[in-house]
């Protein structure tokens, strides 16, 4: 089945370090969204990104379709950037329509 | 907007009762989706409907969870005579398309159901 494996499983960072998110999946996906979820509370689309490199703000991710790999980078991290970070794979089946496979996330905690 | 609203926001039950998890999509969204997070397995994709039509329910346990969409306003998640193994949070979720395009996916603060 389609598996999505995120690495690393957790990082601490000082305030103002970079964070560099890995996602890796196992089949060629038609879509790849990358999610934040605060802890205790809902997930909150931060990018979608099926392929090539996109930015909003602090936020870059950067999708090679061929090789199965997306990765997000945070710049200049901020304690609020604390939480978990989860990528997410969607296919189309024209039976099935589209639902979203969810990596297992990163976990990232930023320190003063 | 006030975004998905997912009630209740917590739910305790006992082993072997029934619990209604009730949905309430952003207004005009066509595609409704249920999705389950625990520790253990992570985000799981449970069903979803499209224009109120379930599509596609592979990630349902067959024999105890049901889920409906009557209108376009909202939708349920029903769990028949729970077990502990079915505590989690429900999450549900809307988009203005089930293909996903740039449509972004919406969702709901979930349920957090605790099956004693």
């Amino acid at each position: 089945g389609q598996q999505v494996q995120q690495s690393p499983a957790s990082l601490v960072l000082q305030e103002g370090e970079n964070a560099e998110l890995q996602c890796n999946f196992s089949s060629t996906a038609t879509q790849l969204q990358w999610f934040y979820q605060r802890p205790g509370g809902s997930l909150v689309s931060l990018l979608y990104n099926p392929s090539g490199t996109k930015h909003t703000g602090r936020l870059t991710s950067t999708t090679v379709t061929k090789e199965r790999r997306s990765s997000l980078h945070i710049s200049s991290s901020q304690i609020t950037d604390s939480g978990t970070y989860f990528c997410a794979m969607e296919r189309f089946d024209n039976n099935a329509g589209a639902k979203l496979t969810f990596g297992g996330g990163t976990r990232l905690t930023v320190r003063p | 907007n006030a975004g998905v609203i997912q009630t209740p926001r917590h739910k305790v039950t006992g082993k072997g009762q029934e619990a209604t998890l009730w949905c309430e999509p952003i207004s005009g969204h066509s595609a409704v989706f249920w999705y389950r997070q625990t520790i253990v397995q992570g985000l799981e994709f449970l069903t979803y409907f499209r224009n109120q039509a379930p599509i596609d329910d592979s990630g349902m346990p067959k024999e105890r969870f049901s889920a409906q969409m009557p209108n376009q306003s909202h939708s349920t998640l029903k769990i028949q005579s729970t077990q502990p193994q079915d505590s989690a949070v429900y999450l549900c979720a809307s988009s203005s398309s089930d293909w996903g395009g740039q449509n972004t996916l919406y969702f709901g603060a979930g349920t957090r159901l605790s099956v004693l």
